[in-house]
This record gives C-alpha cells, structure tokens and sequence, in this order.
C-alpha cells in the first residue's frame, strides 16, 4: 500500500525494557520525522532525518534512538522505557514541499 | 515561552456558525505557516498553507497571516459536523529546513 505506515498501532511495554516503533513510507520522500503527541503540548519533534544516514535531534530526544539505514524506513527505539514515554507516536515524512505526511500513529503506554 | 502558543480549546459553536482559531508565534523567521486538521485517533492532515503574510481561501476554509503581529487565523465558514477535529497551527522557516513546530491544537466541536 501507499503512504506511510506505522507499527505497531498500540504497544504496551514495562518501565525499562526496549521498545522499537517502525515507520515505513513508499514515496521516498528525503525527510522523515518522529513526533510525540501529549495532551497540553501539541506535537513536539524528537528526531528527524534529511536522508539516509543523516539523522538529527529534535526538541525533546533524550532517551530514544534512531537509524536511517535505508530512505523508505525510519525505526525509533525506546532503550529503556519510562512511564513519562507513555504517549501516541506519529512518524511523518515530505520531500521538500509544505506538506509533511503523517502516518496513523503508535499508542504506547508504559506501565 | 513555547515559539508557537494555540488556545487548546474545547470550542464548541452551532452548525452554520462562522469559526475563527488562532496561534501566536515568537520566532520572526517562520515564513511558511500551516494548518492542520487531526481526526480523533487518526494523523494530522494538511488543511492549507501560507507562505508570508497575506491571506489564502479554500472553498469554506480562510487563513490569514500577519506577520507583523506573529499572528495566524484560520476561519471556517458554514461550518459542518463533518468539521469537527483538532486543528493544529504549524510553522517552518524555509525549505531546507524542514522541520515544523506545531501548536497545541484547538479541539472544535459542530453541534447540529
């Protein structure tokens, strides 16, 4: 299918293990984003990438990690997950153009 | 001080009514402004996109930027149930710079 997918959808972890959310877009679109959606703040960006390889800190990145190794997939994981992690996820991408793409997003809590 | 400030809302107006949502923003060098529509559980949409001042209209949909005063509009005429989501103001500086920082989304609601 076209677009830009997440997995999983809804994800419950315990405080400490690994988590890794994927992203997968077929447009081939240069940028790809990490966002994380809270109530009373709106999306703010935890990473971003402009291509593959090249990754970047956004506004809130302590405590995750991503790899871009290939254009059409952006994983973002979690190390050690805290309950301050519980959030929804949106993985966007574009490709120089005002609109950013937003995939359904990810539900994670952390018990 | 967050760079982009929204009224979250809720917001509720009947059908028919006229809707104007609004964001604030602090950082002059933000030059292309857009909104967003989210429907509950499902990602934002791109709903229109100013570049500069000046105004913009889409079928029912105005936006309006001032950049003198670092304040955007969004206006809805005829609004509809269909209308009712979460909208988002977001900002960038150019392209080339590709990020966006987003408000905090107003929630609107259309009562029929």
């Amino acid at each position: 299918d076209a677009g830009i997918t997440q997995s999983p959808r809804y994800k419950i972890t315990e405080t400490g293990r690994q988590v890794t959310l994927m992203c997968h877009q077929t447009w081939s679109h240069s940028y790809m984003f990490w966002y994380r959606q809270d109530l009373g703040h709106g999306l703010r960006l935890i990473y971003y990438s402009a291509a593959a390889d090249i990754t970047d800190k956004g506004e809130v990145p302590d405590g995750y990690v991503v790899s871009r190794s290939k254009t059409e997939n952006f994983p973002l994981t979690l190390e050690s997950a805290t309950r301050s992690q519980t959030s929804v996820y949106f993985c966007a991408s574009s490709d120089l153009t005002p609109e950013a793409f937003f995939g359904q997003g990810t539900r994670l809590t952390v018990v | 001080q967050k760079e982009v400030e929204q009224d979250p809302g809720p917001l509720s107006v009947p059908e028919g009514a006229i809707v104007s949502l609004n964001c604030t923003y602090s950082n002059s060098a933000f030059q292309y402004f857009m909104w967003y529509r989210q429907y509950s559980r499902k990602g934002p949409e791109l709903l229109m996109y100013t570049y500069s001042s000046g105004n913009k209209e889409d079928g029912r949909f105005t936006a309006q930027v001032d950049k003198s005063s670092k304040y955007i509009s969004l206006f809805i005429r005829d609004s509809q149930p269909s209308d009712s989501a979460t909208y988002l103001c977001a900002m960038r500086i150019n392209f080339g710079n590709e990020k966006l920082t987003f408000g905090t989304g107003t929630r609107l609601t259309i009562i029929p």
